[in-house]
């Protein structure tokens, strides 16, 4: 079945901080690729996604590239901040074309400390 | 609210008690997603709907776990019976019907402790 794996956590980073999450997928079809993020007492909102090969995702300073040849989807920030502690999962969606049910991977903490 | 809203945001109940939780979905989208997010795993899919039918139920984990949704807007979850395994997080999630961006919008959840 489609699967998502990405690194496990806790990351802890200092203020400033290159960052990235590892996050690799397995899916039947040609997926979409998301991140989303949960910060401390909120739901989770999507950061960004790819919807194909080579698509980079970009938003708040994130980038993450659609690697159809490693089936991967790492997540990178070139400088990280505090505000940036939250956890952090990545998904596919198969796009069926009525819904966007996601499948999602276990989520990576990540703690920015000053 | 402008967002998705779910209540209660924690319940504590005892082995065997059922519960229900809500989900309020953005006014306008057609399609409503449950979740639930257990310790130390990811989100794991439970149900959605369209509207008011449920095209795919394949993630619910028994015949203890339940779902309705009236007029198109407020879903209803509903757990029998529970056991101590069901505690965890439940996440409701909308989405425009056939934007299929994968963009779901999520409440904050509702915390479940079965005792």
């Amino acid at each position: 079945g489609d699967s998502v794996t990405q690194m496990e956590g806790p990351v802890t980073l200092s203020e400033e901080a290159f960052l990235t999450i590892n996050c690799t997928y397995t899916a039947t079809g040609y997926p979409s690729l998301f991140w989303y993020v949960q910060y401390p007492g909120e739901g989770l909102q999507l950061l960004l996604k790819a919807t194909k090969a080579d698509d980079k995702g970009s938003n708040k300073g994130f980038e993450a590239t659609y690697r159809k040849e490693t089936t991967s989807f790492h997540l990178e920030k070139g400088s990280v901040q505090v505000s940036d502690s939250a956890v952090y999962f990545c998904a596919l969606s198969l796009n069926t074309g009525t819904a966007s049910k996601l499948t999602f991977g276990t989520g990576t903490r990540l703690q920015v400390t000053l | 609210g402008a967002g998705v809203s779910q209540s209660p945001s924690n319940k504590v109940t005892e082995k065997g008690k059922d519960v229900e939780l809500r989900c309020d979905p953005i006014s306008g989208h057609t399609a409503l997603y449950w979740y639930r997010q257990s310790l130390g795993q990811g989100l794991e899919f439970l149900i959605y709907f369209q509207g008011n039918s449920a095209p795919d139920k394949s993630g619910l984990p028994s015949d203890r776990f339940s779902a309705e949704r009236t007029g198109g807007s407020v879903s209803t979850l509903t757990i029998q019976r529970t056991q101590q395994e069901d505690s965890a997080v439940y996440l409701c999630a909308s989405s425009l019907l056939r934007a299929n961006t994968g963009e779901l919008f999520f409440g904050e959840g509702s915390r479940l402790t079965v005792l």
